[in-house]
């Protein structure tokens, strides 16, 4: 079945470590796409990438990195800049951009700095 | 930014029970509104795009509607079963933006 997998589920990391979140789809779609949220709020946008070796900063881009090589994977890197990492993380996919394409997402990587 | 909010924050029903809740968003310049049904330790899952003033969608029990010029949606669930209980997320764009801003959700508790 196609779908978006996202590892690991739980990650844990030291403060001062970069750590990278793995997102792969197997769904043929163009965008992809790294949400956060935080207890109480909506998803927030940190990156998106609308084509292979193409991605622009979300809402929140500041602390973290991303690369997309691969139409079907666009990991995410967690940075020792980025001041409140404990988070959970969803990757998103959609055929392309456009507004009338839902979001087909993973199940999420919960990531706690120790 | 585009700012979408959801009410209620949490709601609890009794199996059997109708309910419904509201996303709104800026009514100048809307695109679309997205509505997702997310249960515990799944992902979220698609229910509705919508974009048309007016627009209804219905699937199964859960439907939706949509103002564009006062800047709301409402998602209905008729007859609440324990298995609807979930977090509803909407999720709305506009003309201006090319991506979508997500409320914080309706955590939705239906008892048996």
């Amino acid at each position: 079945d196609g779908g978006i997998t996202q590892s690991p589920k739980y990650l844990f990391r030291k403060e001062g470590q970069n750590v990278t979140l793995s997102c792969e789809q197997n769904l043929n779609h163009d965008a992809m796409y790294w949400y956060r949220q935080d207890p109480g709020q909506g998803l927030r946008l940190i990156y998106y990438s609308q084509i292979v070796n193409d991605f622009q900063k979300g809402d929140i881009a500041e602390g973290y990195s991303v690369s997309r090589e691969k139409k079907e994977s666009f990991p995410l890197t967690v940075t020792s800049a980025q001041k409140n990492p404990t988070a959970f993380y969803l990757c998103a996919s959609s055929p392309s951009q456009g507004a009338l394409n839902g979001y087909t997402f993973g199940s999420g990587t919960r990531l706690t700095v120790v | 930014i585009l700012n979408v909010e959801q009410s209620p924050q949490s709601l609890h029903v009794q199996e059997g029970d109708s309910t419904n809740f509201t996303c709104s968003f800026p009514s100048s310049n809307f695109y679309a509104l997205h509505w997702y049904r997310w249960e515990t330790a799944k992902s979220p899952e698609a229910l509705f795009v919508m974009t048309l003033n007016g627009d209804e969608k219905k699937k199964g029990r859960i439907s939706a509607t949509l103002n564009t010029k006062e800047g709301y949606s409402y998602l209905y669930i008729k007859g609440s079963q324990p298995e609807d209980s979930a977090t509803y997320l909407c999720a709305g764009r506009g003309g201006n933006f090319n991506k979508f801003y997500f409320g914080s959700g309706t955590k939705l508790n239906v008892k048996p």
